[in-house]
């Protein structure tokens, strides 16, 4: 089975960092681009960032570029999401989601989600 | 690229269909085959329910369908359960700059 958990939410004050952490199993890591979804409180889904499945390419939404940084270890089957000078409306469930692979190339549909991991930016 | 726009809120009785609809631009549903739809009842994972525009996951009812026109991207339900109720996000690819763009979500009641 497909697992994603994620991990390293929390309480943090404006202008901080915060890194989020992402396990995944039962599927070919190495082969799948992962990416971040968050989801504000009452809000809806907001995609932040995608990284390649060799993690050579990055992509951002506008809201976080700059200031977000995706990476993964792929001997660690692990994506981390680095945030840095965070603002109050950075305050969401942050989801982290596998990408649907046909015939070994990854699209652009996120196929197995995880629970997510909640972070509050506040003072 | 800005949210790709969708009703609200949507309702039907059960046994009824329903049809969600996705308005982007020419530079994201216009421009890609690469819409998807996905189903997100509170305090759970979102799941894929529509991929390619048209193409069910392994698993996905077939109650469950979509098209596009244009710059418009469609969800239709037919048969409506109660287990339907749920938000419904429409996503599309936008491009090597944007990546994807979700639309602000619809909320399905059953009544």
């Amino acid at each position: 089975d497909v697992q994603v958990l994620e991990s390293g939410g929390g309480l943090v004050q404006p202008g901080g960092s915060l890194r989020l952490s992402c396990v995944a199993s039962g599927f070919t890591f190495t082969s799948s681009a992962m990416s971040w979804v968050r989801q504000a409180p009452g809000g809806g889904l907001e995609w932040v960032s995608t990284i390649s499945d060799s993690g050579h390419t990055a992509y951002y939404a506008d809201s976080v570029k700059g200031r977000f940084t995706v990476s993964r270890d792929n001997s660690k089957n692990t994506v981390y999401l680095q945030m840095n000078s965070l603002r109050a409306e950075d305050t969401a469930l942050y989801y982290c989601a596998n990408h649907i692979v046909i015939s070994g190339s990854y699209y652009p549909y996120f196929d197995d989600w995880g629970q997510g991991t909640l972070v509050t930016v506040s003072s | 690229h800005s949210a790709l726009t969708q009703p609200r809120s949507v309702s039907g009785s059960p046994g009824q269909s329903v049809t969600i609809s996705c308005t982007g631009t020419s530079g994201d549903v216009g421009n890609w085959d690469y819409v998807s739809w996905y189903q997100h009842h509170p305090g759970k994972a979102p799941k894929l329910m529509i991929y390619d525009v048209t193409k069910r996951p392994s698993g996905v009812p077939n109650r469950f369908s979509g098209s596009k026109s244009g710059n418009t991207a469609s969800l239709t339900i037919s048969g409506l359960q109660g287990e339907d109720e749920a938000d419904y996000y429409c996503c599309s690819y936008g491009g090597s700059d944007t990546y994807v763009v979700f639309g602000g979500g619809t909320k399905l009641t059953v009544l």
